[in-house]
């Protein structure tokens, strides 16, 4: 099975912290995502990288940055917190070149005070 | 950019009573996914539609991908309580990188006993 695990399911950060969420998959993916919930909105794409060391911004990549320095961890960072980025944050990877069926971690609830 | 429209965003249904969600997106897809999130849960993978009119069908689960590939549905027959959940479809605009998918707002499902 696929495992796709992420640093905190809950955390609270005050207004200009940096923040780092981990992400971590264990099938040796080379696609690897990060999206935010929020209610009403779904889904949104906030980075996504192919490969070590790539990335690529997707629909909403303000006030975030990526680092990708090992395949399997792909790191979403707030370099400043806002309280408007409170969310649930999602990491993805997906199972095979040419696959769009995206596995999904337990996603970490940031709040930012 | 690409638009994906998923309505209606609540649905309230008695136990034994059918559920349909509508997706729609402002242009043509590869392909439409839908995934299923359980409360407190993460999305899950439920199936991929690729072919223009193609039907498929899971248990109670009925997807439909439209002639145009603008469109899809999802139909539960006869829900149960263990079908509560927000739904989401998801497609990739034909010439765009795998696994960039971009989300519908999801709906959600109720079930009544």
């Amino acid at each position: 099975d696929v495992k796709v695990t992420q640093s905190s399911r809950y955390l609270v950060k005050r207004t200009g912290e940096k923040v780092f969420l981990e992400c971590v998959q264990d099938m040796d993916h080379e696609n690897m995502f990060w999206y935010r919930q929020d209610p009403g909105l779904g889904l949104r794409l906030i980075y996504f990288s192919y490969d070590v060391k790539m990335k690529e911004k997707g629909d909403i990549p303000e006030g975030y940055s990526v680092s990708r320095e090992k395949k399997e961890r792909f790191s979403l960072i707030l370099e400043s917190a806002s309280t408007n980025q409170t969310s649930m944050y999602l990491c993805a990877s997906i199972g095979r070149q040419g696959a769009d069926t995206q596995y999904f971690g337990p996603g970490t609830r940031l709040t930012v005070l | 950019g690409q638009q994906v429209m998923q309505i209606p965003q609540y649905q309230h249904v008695q136990e034994g009573e059918d559920f349909t969600t509508y997706c729609n997106s402002s242009t043509t897809l590869s392909n439409i996914q839908w995934y299923k999130q359980r409360p407190g849960g993460h999305p899950v993978f439920l199936i991929q539609l690729v072919k223009s009119g193609e039907v498929k069908k899971q248990k109670r689960l009925t997807f439909q991908f439209g002639e145009a590939k603008k469109n899809s549905s999802l139909h539960i027959t006869a829900t149960q309580t263990t079908d509560v959940g927000t739904y989401f479809c998801a497609g990739r605009k034909i010439g765009t990188s795998y696994g960039k998918l971009t989300f519908g707002q999801g709906t959600i499902l109720t079930v009544h006993p």
